[in-house]
C-alpha cells in the first residue's frame, strides 16, 4: 500500500497570507490527524477528522482549519499567516477500529512565514 | 492531562553496542496505547514499535525492543546492535484508545536525538 502523501512539500508565504496544506491518507483508513512541529513548541496535535466531521481539536487559534472530503483525503487551512506558523506540518492515518489503532505519518508540509 | 517526559534530549551510542531511551508519562487512565516513533533527518515520523496498556509482555521488533513498567510509568526503549541508520530523533508518545468517545490524539514527549559513533 501506499503511504500517506502530502503536498506541497515545501511552501513559503509572507504574513497575512493563507495557506492550504493537502493530505492523502493510506488506501483505506478513515481518520485523518494534523500535527505542528515546532523547535521551540515540538510536536503539538492541531485537530482529527474522521468521515468528514471534526472529531478531535488541539489548542490552536480558529486561524487554524481543516476539512476531510468524502475519499478520506483532508486539507488544512492556515489565514492570515503570522511569524510563529512556520513549522512543519505533519498529517497521520489511521485505520481506527478498535484493534489497530496507529497513526501513520507523511513526509510533513514545511511551511516559511516571511 | 496525560504528559509525556524525555529526560534525555541527546544520547549516543557506538556502533553494534546496546544504548536504552528512557519515557515517562503521567496519566489516570488504565487504558492506553504507548508508541516509539523515529524522526530521522528526512523529517518522516516513523513508528519504531507500540505497546498496548493491557499487555503485559514486552514489545519486541526485531532489534528494538521496550520495557513498559505501568505501575511505575516508564515505557523504554532499547535499541541492541545499533547501527548508523539508526541515528534519528525518538518520540515517546502516548495515545488514549478512540472508543468510548475519548479524545485519540497523540500525547508526544521532547523526544531524544540519538547519534551512534562508527
Amino acid at each position: 500500500k501506499a503511504g500517506v502523501t502530502q503536498t506541497p512539500r515545501y511552501l513559503i508565504k509572507t504574513r497575512g497570507q493563507q495557506v492550504t496544506l493537502s493530505c492523502s491518507p493510506i488506501s483505506g483508513h478513515r481518520s485523518v490527524s494534523w500535527y505542528q512541529q515546532t523547535p521551540g513548541q515540538g510536536l503539538q496535535f492541531l485537530f482529527e477528522y474522521f468521515s468528514e466531521t471534526q472529531r478531535n481539536k488541539g489548542n490552536f487559534p480558529g486561524r487554524f482549519s481543516g476539512r476531510q472530503f468524502s475519499n478520506s483525503r483532508s486539507e488544512m487551512n492556515v489565514s492570515t499567516l503570522e511569524l510563529g506558523d512556520s513549522a512543519l506540518y505533519l498529517c497521520a492515518s489511521s485505520l481506527v477500529d478498535l484493534v489497530q489503532e496507529t497513526q501513520y505519518f507523511g513526509p510533513g508540509t514545511r511551511l516559511l512565514v516571511l | 492531562a496525560q504528559t509525556v517526559t524525555q529526560s534525555q534530549p541527546e544520547m549516543s551510542v557506538q556502533e553494534a553496542e546496546t544504548v536504552t531511551l528512557s519515557c515517562t508519562y503521567d496519566t489516570s487512565e488504565s487504558d492506553y496505547y504507548l508508541f516509539w516513533y523515529k524522526q530521522p533527518p528526512s523529517r518522516q515520523m516513523i513508528l519504531v514499535i507500540r505497546q498496548e496498556a493491557y499487555k503485559q509482555q514486552n514489545a519486541t521488533e526485531n532489534r528494538f525492543s521496550v520495557n513498559f513498567q505501568k505501575a511505575a510509568k516508564s515505557f523504554s526503549l532499547k535499541i541492541s546492535d545499533s547501527q548508523l541508520g539508526d541515528a534519528a530523533m525518538y518520540f515517546c508518545a502516548y495515545r488514549r484508545p478512540y472508543y468510548g468517545g475519548s479524545q485519540g490524539n497523540l500525547i508526544f514527549g521532547k523526544g531524544t536525538k540519538l547519534s551512534v559513533k562508527p
